[in-house]
């Protein structure tokens, strides 16, 4: 089957620099990619990885190993309004997206 | 980045009657629209993905005579709960992409409570 894993929550401190997971298992793989989704409002683009590597994008980057289906998302300089819910969403060989449950941040003063 | 504009941000309808979503591309056009939705704490269940001119394509599990889409338009898809019931009651979220285009935009979503 599909299987998308990420943490269901973690915490960090403002200015800090945290590392969010993702691992995938789908059938088939045409990208992945990160959103975040604050409380109560829908999600919005971070980022998209097709090939192996690191992506940057100011203080987010986003990592990609399709051999290893893995995925990670790198925050830095943590700000407060960096609190949300970070989803992660691997594309399948009918390009579906097969979503992460995600992981709520948590960023503490 | 692209705009959707999905309406209303939420409403309250009683239970039996019929609630009717819209999902509007403002500045490119949506040849594939993705209604989704989430209930609290939880990921993101596609419903159905509609491509324009055409039937949509649901979900398993997803009662297409429940939840009816009509992607009449490159701008414009709706979505209509039909009889709803206290368990629709549930974040909506549509999104669209343009062809051939990698990423896809979202609404920014409609609260649905059935009291």
């Amino acid at each position: 089957g599909q299987n998308i894993d990420q943490p269901t929550e973690m915490t960090a401190t403002e200015g800090a620099i945290v590392q969010i997971n993702c691992t995938y298992q789908t059938s088939g793989f045409n990208g992945l990619f990160w959103y975040q989704q604050h409380a109560g409002e829908a999600p919005t683009f971070l980022s998209y990885n097709v090939l192996d590597g690191l992506e940057e994008k100011g203080r987010f980057s986003s990592f990609l190993s399709r051999s290893k289906g893995y995925s990670y998302l790198l925050l830095k300089e943590l700000q407060m309004k960096d609190s949300a819910s970070y989803l992660c969403a691997a594309k399948d060989s009918n390009y579906q997206l097969i979503w992460g449950a995600g992981t709520k941040l948590i960023i503490k003063p | 980045g692209a705009v959707v504009s999905q309406h209303p941000s939420w409403v309250i309808c009683k239970s039996g009657t019929s609630v009717k979503i819209e999902c509007r591309s403002l500045d490119f056009q949506a040849t594939t629209m993705f209604w989704y939705r989430q209930f609290p704490k939880q990921s993101l269940m596609l419903m159905a993905t509609s491509n324009e001119g055409s039937k949509a394509t649901y979900e398993q599990g997803v009662e297409k005579d429940k939840f009816l889409i009509n992607h009449a338009s490159l701008t414009l898809s709706t979505l209509t709960v039909t009889s709803a019931h206290p368990e629709d009651s549930s974040f909506y979220i549509c999104s669209a992409r343009d062809r051939g285009e990698t990423e896809a935009f979202f609404g920014q979503g409609t609260r649905l409570t059935v009291v």
